[in-house]
């Protein structure tokens, strides 16, 4: 069965760090296309960062040279480095896993979310 | 990057009530979009991908449709379990990344 669980959300203050981890099983991470998708309360979903199986990894603008996605094969986690946090980026943060569709791709499995709430 | 737009924002519906809901591309983006469902606390849920092809486990009461720049997301007999909010959901080549609609949120007349 494939489960998705992310840890490492919580309370941090304006310009710190944090770095989720999401753990997988039931499948391997490195051999799939990983993203992380999140949502600030009350609000719609916002897709953040990908990892390609070949490893190359891209980023939404909204994140780029603060975030950074990786991933750990022997552990087959996924991992997102915050740093230089910001208010706006207070929300509840998805892994998912993308599904390659005849035309397109989609995220076919999801964790249950972690929340990051960026506040002094 | 092509922007999702859907329509419309919330609905009231009945069980046993047909409901359709649209979204629609800034551009043609061929039959490349998907469908979820989120309920409260939850992460979402994945119904329909490429447009029309029903994810493995989702009730065949969900159906979607379209190609190009307008499509739907159709529910043939509104259920409780049902009531959630929904989004659409495309792939951009350049910039690379995923766009996600505003959301569709339906509630219980």
């Amino acid at each position: 069965e494939v489960q998705l669980v992310e840890s490492g959300g919580g309370l941090v203050q304006p310009g710190g760090s944090l770095r989720l981890s999401c753990a997988a099983s039931g499948f391997t991470v490195s051999s799939n296309y990983m993203s992380w998708v999140r949502q600030a309360p009350g609000k719609g979903l916002e897709w953040v960062s990908v990892i390609y199986s070949g490893g190359s990894t891209y980023y939404a603008d909204s994140v780029k040279g603060r975030f950074t996605i990786s991933r750990h094969n022997s552990k087959n986690t996924l991992y997102l480095q915050m740093n230089s946090l910001r208010a706006e980026d207070t929300a509840v943060y998805y892994c998912a896993r993308e599904l390659v569709g005849a035309t397109s791709y989609y995220f076919d499995y999801w964790g249950q979310g972690t929340l990051v709430t960026v506040s002094s | 990057a092509i922007q999702l737009t859907q329509s419309p924002s919330s609905l009231s519906a009945s069980v046993g009530d047909r409901v359709t809901i649209t979204c629609r591309a800034s551009q043609g983006i061929s039959s490349a979009l998907a469908w979820y469902q989120q309920k409260p606390g939850k992460a979402p849920k994945l119904l329909i991908y490429d447009a029309s092809s029903l994810e493995s486990g989702v009730p065949s009461r969900f159906s979607g449709s379209g190609s190009g720049t307008d499509f739907t997301l159709t529910i043939s007999s509104l259920q409780p379990e049902d009531f959630a909010t929904y989004y659409c959901q495309q792939f951009n080549s350049y910039p690379h990344g995923f766009t996600f609609g505003p959301g569709t949120k339906v509630d219980i007349k």
